[in-house]
């Protein structure tokens, strides 16, 4: 099946500091991914839509200029969490689709924990 | 307005008791419904979609466009069945996934 990687899984930063989250499918090309942010014990919340080649989308409320988006090539995408503060302390997810497949099933990466100090 | 609502938080039955995570959603077009599920310390993953009908690891569930439901079934409870469950609705071609608040069903021995 597809695969999408993550990585750092888990990363402590201070505060101000900016932290880059990678999101690779592995052996599929991904035009498309989507990144998550889940907070304990709540769902899923969308924050954007990264487009290769092109701008994220992103979801209302939240900022662009602090949740950077490069979706530069068909199977990475990275998320900047910048200046980062404790309030941004999550775990993030991404997920794509692999355009093989015509069955609307997306595969996630295994999130990324993300704790300011 | 494009919503899924799972309207329990929490499910806790006991092994070889019957499961139904319920799942209703709002969508004026014709909906595409996934369930998904996150297993303790793993990736979210695909339990089943509506269009395929299949049965995995026992679980059904049915497309009631009537009362716009798309609840989760199992006769009999497996341990192994604890987890997260997500209930998701495909809103538009770009694969964007609408997401239920999600359910955690523990299992009893």
């Amino acid at each position: 099946g597809a695969v999408v990687s993550q990585h750092p899984s888990w990363v402590i930063c201070k505060s101000g500091t900016s932290v880059k989250i990678e999101c690779r499918s592995l052996d599929f090309q991904a035009t498309t991914m989507f990144w998550y942010r889940q907070f304990p014990k709540q769902s899923l919340m969308l924050m954007a839509t990264s487009n290769e080649g092109s701008k994220a989308t992103y979801e209302q409320g939240v900022e662009k200029d602090k949740f950077l988006i490069n979706h530069a090539s068909l199977t990475l995408s990275t998320l900047t969490v910048t200046s980062a503060h404790p309030e941004d302390s999550s775990f993030y997810i991404c997920s794509a689709r692999d355009l093989r497949k015509n069955t609307g099933e997306l595969f996630f990466g295994e999130g990324s924990r993300l704790t300011v100090l | 307005a494009q919503r899924v609502t799972q309207p329990e938080k929490l499910l806790s039955v006991f092994k070889g008791a019957p499961v139904e995570l319920k799942c209703n959603y709002s969508y004026s077009g014709s909906p595409e419904l996934f369930w998904y599920v996150q297993y303790s310390r793993q990736r979210l993953q695909l339990l089943l979609r509506h269009i395929s009908r299949e049965s995995i690891k026992g679980f059904t569930a049915d497309l009631n466009k009537g009362e716009t439901s798309f609840h989760l079934k199992k006769p009999f409870a497996q341990e192994e069945d604890s987890a997260m469950y997500y209930c998701a609705l495909k809103a538009d071609s770009n694969y964007q996934l609408i997401w239920g608040a999600g359910t955690k069903l523990i299992i009893k021995p």
